[in-house]
């Protein structure tokens, strides 16, 4: 089972957009709209952010949104926020019931 | 309030076994999919196991395959993990996690609850 790749890390002022990108393949995150993406602060556990690439849950704020493009899919934050700072996961769930997860983005408010 | 509760974590030796646990409630238990997440130390997420909210449909990831098994008890709204010929790379935090569907599949809603984990440590 192949993991997703994610950036190691991204960065970002208040205030700004920042965008993490997944990449699977023609199998996984290319074929499927059944990518999620999970935030985890450090010593905590994941939260979901997103569903089906682009849905969020009912308490996530709007300014986390999520897209797909060919075989890699993006969560964006937009207007960043200090209480944003954690590692972001994505997750892809394919056909047999395989689930393959990124290896996450520590996305850092400086 | 939807809640997952883990237990059974603990130190063991290489070859051991360890049973691990997950108390749920606040849902109706049976209509949905249940799984383990697991997380090594300052490592990321793996996914480790999930199974059908009727227990007859069990999926492993390829680490695991073959040394652990996932069942759940309606009855008494228990997920649990046996965890047998343990080696030094299965130490991790280990998460119980609720999917949003029975059938993640065809209804994809993510995982959309967690536990707060147990720690499982191989050692010798």
């Amino acid at each position: 089972q192949s993991a997703l790749t994610q950036p190691p890390s991204v960065s970002g002022s208040p205030g700004q957009s920042v965008t993490i990108s997944c990449t699977g393949t023609s199998s996984d995150v290319g074929s499927y709209n059944r990518v999620s993406w999970y935030q985890q602060p450090p010593g905590t556990a994941p939260r979901l952010m997103i569903y089906e690439v682009s849905n969020r849950p009912s308490g996530v704020p709007d300014r986390f949104s999520g897209s797909k493009s060919g075989n890699t899919a993006s969560l964006t934050i937009s207007g960043l926020q200090a209480e944003d700072e954690a590692d972001y996961y994505c997750v892809s769930y394919t056909s047999g019931n395989i689930v393959a997860f990124g290896g996450g983005t520590k996305v850092t408010v400086l | 309030e939807v809640q997952l509760l883990e237990s059974g974590g603990g130190s063991v030796q290489p070859g051991g076994s360890l049973r691990l646990s997950c108390a749920a409630s606040g849902f109706t238990f049976t209509n949905y999919a249940m799984g383990w997440v697991r997380q090594a130390p300052g490592k990321g997420l793996e996914w480790v196991s999930h199974i059908s909210g009727s227990g007859i449909n069990t999926y492993y990831g390829d680490s695991v395959k073959g040394r652990f098994i996932i069942s759940r008890d309606n009855s008494k709204n228990k997920l649990y993990l046996q965890l047998n010929s343990l080696r030094a790379e299965d130490t991790a935090v280990y998460f119980c996690a609720k999917w949003g569907a029975d059938d993640p599949y065809n209804y994809y809603y993510g995982m959309d609850v967690w536990g707060q984990g147990t720690t499982v440590t191989v050692s010798s």
